[in-house]
């Protein structure tokens, strides 16, 4: 159990365009959601939590503007990055807690973003 | 502020003998840590966690140590096998996890 997805798993896209990624859990359902980027050869930063039917909380330093959060749902979230440009090429992670347990999140595959 | 400290950034073991990789932490209200394992281009994946009234956890393979006096926890893998070369997060839960900076584990054939 504890299963969580991520689509899609890589893209390439273009300067200033958006790119939206979802992340699921497919056996759970997740109160809370959170997203990470990860740099090469570093640990994750977290980016934001969401809980369901509420807005994001964003760590500082994350442009809420820019990374556009929404968990519309106890088994959806996803991430926007608006107007990407090539700093913004990294892999980003989600990962979800549910109810049953409080403290353990279970992480997505992750997605690798690269700009061009 | 490093809250969570996993100051060794690599470990190399050979096949069948234990990992023991450490992390620190700062915080004393800390009640809750896990362990994570990680390999590139993936999530990381949970492994084990021990709450603070505990000061042993034990699952197959893995057991993790909480000192609270010292702050200090370890995950000791036995025997270490090939597909344990990874690297392993520890992590201390409040709102959020909060992680170590990973230790890369190598388990030599």
């Amino acid at each position: 159990g504890a299963v969580v997805s991520q689509h899609p798993s890589w893209v390439i896209c273009k300067s200033g365009t958006s790119v939206k990624i979802e992340c699921r859990s497919l056996d759970f359902q997740a109160t809370t959601m959170f997203w990470y980027r990860q740099f090469p050869k570093q640990s994750l930063m977290l980016m934001a939590t969401s809980n369901e039917g509420s807005k994001a909380t964003y760590e500082q330093g994350v442009e809420k503007d820019k990374f556009l959060i929404n968990h519309a749902s106890l088994t959806l979230s996803t991430l926007t990055v608006t107007s990407a440009h090539p700093e913004d090429s990294s892999f980003y992670i989600c990962s979800a807690r549910g109810t049953s347990f409080i403290h353990e999140q279970y992480f997505g595959p992750g997605t690798r973003l690269t700009v061009t | 502020d490093q809250q969570v400290k996993q100051n060794s950034p690599s470990l190399s073991v050979q096949e069948g003998r234990i990992s023991i990789l450490n992390c620190d932490y700062t915080n004393s209200m800390f009640d809750y840590f896990l362990w994570y394992k990680k390999y590139p281009a993936e999530g990381p994946t949970f492994l084990i966690s021990i709450s603070s009234i505990k000061d042993k956890n034990e699952d197959g393979r893995f057991t993790v140590f909480l000192n609270k006096s010292a702050k200090h926890l370890s995950l000791h893998i036995v025997p270490s096998q090939p597909g344990d070369s990874a690297v392993y997060f520890c992590a201390a839960s409040e709102s959020k996890l909060i992680f170590g900076q990973g230790t890369t584990l190598q388990v030599k054939p």
